[in-house]
């Protein structure tokens, strides 16, 4: 199994630019989660999807961020219009619920988004 | 509103010797705490969870232990080793939506 996986590892782009960032969930898992990485404040939850559908996402900051699951293999988290604070590393994750939360979720490498 | 918090943002602990990273939550509510470790460049992987009907949760050199009075839990590493440097982030969920809430991370260096 190849994991969860991001793309782009890396993103540069000027404020005002919208940014997509896209993630493949392990096959046959159920729940896809979207969190972001900063000093301040850790791993922040932003949304989370089960069975393609969201569930919650009141840690979405503003209206300019905005994530889609189109399918079981698919999930993109798009921010429209870019801001310098929204630099931060961006992880996806996902889990298999039948097994039980005890057993945690696997995540992907992340991507590092820096906007200028 | 923070409901997991580790108030260390680093803990530096010579090889050998045991390292304690502190975690408290404020939501009593939950069921199941969980210790992940991150390296440089990756994602967060899972290292060891407890239920909250139990008190300690031990696999190999790492042991957790839950104080549900204090609101409290801990990871301990004995012995540390130079490969255990990396960030720990605690986290902590309800069976009821199965998300996870993460602290603020604590940088662990292990050094000779």
């Amino acid at each position: 199994d190849a994991g969860v996986i991001q793309s782009p590892r890396h993103e540069v782009t000027e404020m005002g630019q919208e940014v997509t960032l896209r993630c493949k969930p392990i096959s046959g898992h159920n729940s896809l989660f979207w969190y972001r990485q900063t000093m301040m404040r850790g791993l922040e939850l932003l949304i989370y999807f089960n069975n393609n559908v969201p569930i919650d996402d009141s840690g979405m900051p503003e209206d300019r961020f905005s994530a889609k699951m189109p399918n079981a293999s698919f999930s993109t988290l798009k921010i429209q219009p870019s801001e310098p604070r929204d630099s931060a590393v961006y992880f996806c994750a996902s889990s298999d619920q039948g097994t039980g939360i005890g057993y945690g979720y696997t995540f992907g490498s992340g991507t590092r988004l820096t906007v200028v | 509103d923070q409901q997991v918090k580790q108030n260390s943002p680093s803990l530096s602990v010579q090889e050998g010797r045991i390292s304690i990273l502190n975690c408290d939550y404020t939501n009593s509510m939950f069921d199941y705490f969980l210790w992940y470790k991150k390296y440089p460049a990756e994602g967060p992987t899972f290292l060891i969870s407890i239920s909250s009907i139990k008190d300690k949760n031990e696999d190999g050199r790492f042991t957790v232990f839950l104080n549900k009075s204090a609101k409290h839990l801990s990871l301990h590493i004995v012995p540390s080793q130079p490969g255990d440097s990396a960030v720990y982030f605690c986290a902590a969920s309800t069976i009821r939506d199965d998300k996870l809430i993460f602290g603020t991370g604590t940088r662990l260096q292990v050094f000779p």
